[in-house]
């Protein structure tokens, strides 16, 4: 079974730094995709960026980016630039790849990221 | 466009009784899914639909069940509420079941079980 861990439950960061969060995943597929997906107060789930496997070329989405290091299954998630309305929970969902058959999400636990001003 | 809609916001249950959780949407998706949201543990997938008539388990579909006869409509219902169902509860939707449709999450429903 795939698991996704996050080993971060809170950070902090400044107004206009930058952030990473972990995301560290256990699978045996060789085909999958990755997700960062964000929740503010609202409770709105909001996708940031995804990955797919199979691409070694990190994903970036504005001011959001990946490092995707597959031997490692890891999959980080780095904001630049950081603004008071990232402030939210993030989360980090890998899918397998079952020949597109399925949209089923394996979420971590979460990472609530608070940007200071 | 209204996207995901999720009714009610909020519930309070007694133990033992059943309840429907309503989730809409109007943006001609085949997929619906259901998740639960647990502090400590993410979310988890309950069930889910690739097309109206069609609906299969996800991981944790114990206490719920679903139906789709509509392709806009998705319900969850619980038969005899559990304080294990204490949760948040999320409907998502994507244009179809492949990977390259994003997920459309509704805003939740925080349900209390007592």
């Amino acid at each position: 079974a795939q698991t996704v861990t996050q080993s971060q439950p809170e950070m902090s960061v400044q107004e206009a730094e930058t952030v990473t969060l972990s995301c560290t995943y256990d699978t045996s597929e060789n085909n999958y995709y990755l997700f960062w997906y964000k929740q503010p107060p609202s409770r709105q789930m909001i996708l940031v960026i995804r990955q797919e496997a199979y691409k070694q070329q990190n994903a970036t989405e504005n001011r959001f980016s990946v490092n995707f290091q597959k031997a490692a299954k890891s999959f980080s998630l780095k904001i630049s630039d950081s603004q008071l309305g990232d402030t939210a929970m993030y989360f980090c969902a890998f899918m397998k790849h079952v020949g597109g058959a399925t949209n089923k999400l394996i979420f971590g636990t979460g990472t609530l990221l608070a940007v200071q001003p | 466009n209204a996207g995901v809609t999720q009714t009610p916001k909020f519930q309070v249950l007694k133990t033992g009784q059943s309840m429907t959780l309503q989730c809409a949407q109007d943006m001609n998706h085949e997929y619906m899914s259901w998740y639960r949201q647990d502090p400590g543990m993410g979310l988890r997938l309950i069930h889910y639909s690739v097309g109206a008539g069609i609906t299969d388990q996800g991981e944790v579909p114990n206490g719920y069940n679903v139906s789709r006869s509509t392709t806009e409509d998705f319900p969850l219902r619980l038969l005899s509420a559990a304080p294990s169902q204490t949760s948040v509860y999320f409907c998502a939707s994507s244009y179809d079941r492949k990977v390259n449709s994003p997920l459309h999450f509704g805003n939740g429903t925080r349900l209390t079980v007592t």
